[in-house]
């Protein structure tokens, strides 16, 4: 089955620098990438997704990049503040309803 | 709408015990899925549905029943509970659209089993 690795598991930056998560997949199959956001104690929300036959997607301050070749994606955040602070998880899916996700990124941003 | 909606929010059982957790949505999605969330490992599926009467297992079944009788409701049953079973426990529910795969999620039930 699918297999999706996340990095790094921890990531502290100064509020204003740029963050990036990276993942990786192992089903060639998979055409669907969606990123969650988890605040403490509260449930996963869908962020930003892209499919496979797109190469980048942005969305204000958050961007995501694909490279089918390498299977890997990448959640690019500008400007960071310190509402970002939270879990990501990045995700993949073959379009089958399921989604395999990796381990989460723990993002911390001090002012 | 209310979205997906679980109960409980926290449960403790002793170890042995049974108990099912509720799961129910009202966007007429007909994909719904069973996660468990621990500590450094994300979110790994433990049952999901494409449709009443259609259930299939995921990648950490063992110990766990699921059941479709109605678009709308999810429920996961936990048989004899176990400590290994101590987590966080969302329901989601899905439609598919294209490749897109957009999952909603409950707000969880945080079980310990002691």
């Amino acid at each position: 089955g699918e297999n999706v690795e996340q990095h790094p598991s921890t990531l502290s930056v100064q509020e204003g620098d740029s963050a990036v998560i990276k993942c990786t997949y192992s089903d060639s199959a998979s055409n669907y990438f969606p990123w969650y956001k988890q605040e403490l104690g509260k449930r996963p929300q869908l962020i930003i997704d892209i499919r496979s036959n797109v190469g980048e997607k942005k969305d204000q301050r958050i961007a995501v990049t694909l490279n089918k070749t390498a299977k890997h994606f990448s959640l690019h955040i500008t400007e960071t503040q310190p509402e970002d602070s939270a879990v990501y998880f990045c995700a993949a899916s073959t379009g089958d309803s399921t989604l395999t996700f990796g381990k989460g990124t723990m993002l911390l941003v001090s002012p | 709408n209310a979205g997906v909606t679980q109960t409980p929010k926290f449960q403790v059982l002793k170890t042995g015990q049974s108990m099912t957790l509720q799961c129910a949505q009202d966007m007429n999605h007909e994909y719904m899925s069973w996660y468990r969330q621990d500590p450094g490992m994300g979110l790994r599926l433990i049952h999901y549905s494409v449709g009443a009467g259609i259930t299939d297992q995921g990648e950490v079944p063992n110990g766990y029943n699921v059941s479709r009788s109605t678009t709308e409701d999810f429920p996961l049953r936990l048989l004899s509970a176990a400590p290994s079973q101590t987590s966080v426990y969302f329901c989601a529910s899905s439609y598919v659209q294209g490749a897109n795969t957009e999952a909603f999620f409950g707000q969880g039930t945080r079980l310990t089993v002691v």
